[in-house]
């Protein structure tokens, strides 16, 4: 069966440090992969697209890497911000978005 | 960047009841809008995607006379939460696209629905 997992539910970080978000799925093929940031009560926002022939994408302090050998993408937030605070999704794009779970990364100042 | 609205934001029925929810898409023209439904923890689930001017496709589970879609604008699609049961309470999430989903998807803010 298809699924997509993210690491861990909560990850708690120090500002200025470095959050590492690991997405891992089986039985899909995406084209494509994106990320996307949810605040409580809140629709997802747009962060980042990778396709999957691409190895790395950045944005201001955000990157993202896309192995379809090892079916995984990892997001990483450098030098946090409590601002960051938020919960991030992956979405695997084949023809529809298919969402996973979450992670819900908070800053401590 | 594009904006998506939803209305209502929340709203409380009784079961039994049908409920409307609006979608808008106010600086662009959509030719593709997706419902998702949300639960606490969980992840967006796809329930349809939206043409305008076409029949909605339903994803395998949704029941499609329970949860009534009209896209009948570019820029506006309804979804119709009908006989509301209190496990129909979710969070609704609408998305806009200009085209296939393999670009950005622009997201409502949601609409929490609570079936007493």
């Amino acid at each position: 069966s298809q699924k997509i997992e993210q690491n861990s539910e909560a990850l708690n970080i120090q500002e200025g440090k470095t959050a590492t978000l690991t997405c891992n799925y089986t039985n899909y093929s995406p084209a494509y992969l994106q990320w996307y940031r949810q605040d409580p009560g809140r629709g997802p926002v747009f962060l980042l697209l990778i396709r999957e022939n691409e190895k790395e994408k950045r944005k201001e302090r955000l990157k993202v890497t896309f192995d379809t050998t090892l079916k995984q993408s990892l997001f990483h937030i450098t030098a946090s911000q409590p601002a960051d605070s938020a919960t991030y999704l992956c979405a695997l794009d084949d023809y529809k978005l298919s969402f996973g779970a979450g992670t819900t990364v908070t800053v401590r100042a | 960047g594009a904006v998506v609205s939803q209305h209502p934001s929340r709203v409380i029925c009784k079961s039994g009841t049908s409920v409307k929810i609006e979608c808008r898409s106010l600086d662009f023209q959509a030719t593709t809008m997706f419902w998702y439904r949300q639960f606490p923890k969980q992840s967006l689930m796809l329930m349809a995607t939206s043409n305008e001017g076409s029949k909605a496709t339903y994803e395998q589970g949704v029941e499609k006379d329970k949860f009534l879609i009209n896209h009948a604008s570019l820029t506006l699609s309804t979804l119709t939460v009908t006989s509301a049961h209190p496990e129909d309470s979710s969070f609704y999430i609408c998305s806009a696209g200009q085209g296939s989903s393999y670009n950005e998807q622009f997201f409502g803010p949601g609409t929490r629905l609570t079936v007493l």
